[in-house]
């Protein structure tokens, strides 16, 4: 079974720019969630993805965008970067049940650590 | 407003020196609660899912146990390699989706 993977480990942009994180699902999982955690902070839902859709966001801004692929990999992109940006991306993979019901546990990635200068 | 509390926010221990860990929440219709272990960079490790009061799960030197306010993480004679965040989170059922809410997280550091 291959766990969530995530690319870059670092990223260091600077004010204004923008950014593309990518995230790969754990094998068998159709969902893809993705959460900011500042430091000291429990990890924040930014966005969910299932079937190629955005089907739920949370408190942010539409500059944070995302997409799903068909093998259920994901992208997160943050235009016009601010220095509150900088933070840990995490991305969790699940498995959503028809009818949206969120089944079993969110398996996190090792996250990008993204520094906004 | 849905909230997940976590304390104390760090605690210091002793190797061998149990203790307990709190989350309280306030949720609306509970689908589940979650701890998960967070080592410094890296993402949260998933240890145990609660669904109803009573429930209780272990593993190694932790028990997660469940009412219907709160959970407890308890950690008997702890290790160095148990120091970690400890990440509370409820499962919520929200308008066609569902996600985790999560707390700040407890610091938990063992001392040799």
């Amino acid at each position: 079974e291959t766990g969530v993977t995530q690319s870059p480990t670092h990223l260091i942009k600077t004010r204004g720019q923008q950014v593309t994180l990518r995230c790969s699902s754990q094998s068998g999982h159709n969902t893809v969630s993705w959460y900011q955690q500042a430091l000291g902070q429990g990890p924040q839902f930014i966005f969910q993805y299932y079937r190629e859709e955005e089907n739920g966001r949370g408190n942010f801004p539409p500059r944070f965008s995302g997409l799903q692929f068909p093998n259920y990999s994901s992208e997160l992109n943050v235009n016009a970067l601010e220095l509150d940006d900088s933070a840990l991306y995490l991305c969790a993979s699940s498995q959503t049940l028809d009818g949206g019901r969120l089944s079993g546990t969110q398996y996190f990635g090792p996250g990008t650590r993204l520094l906004v200068l | 407003e849905d909230q997940v509390t976590q304390s104390p926010e760090a605690l210091r221990l002793q190797e061998g020196e149990s203790s307990s860990l709190n989350c309280s929440y306030t949720v609306s219709g509970l689908r589940g609660l979650f701890w998960y272990r967070q080592d410094p960079g890296k993402g949260p490790e998933f240890l145990f899912t609660l669904y109803s009061a009573g429930e209780e799960k272990e593993k190694e030197r932790l028990k997660a146990t469940l009412t219907k306010k709160e959970s407890f993480l308890h950690i008997t004679a702890p290790k160095p390699e148990d120091s970690a965040t400890y990440l509370c989170a409820v499962h919520e059922a929200k308008k066609g989706y569902s996600t985790l809410t999560f707390g700040k997280g407890t610091m938990l550091l063992v001392s040799p």
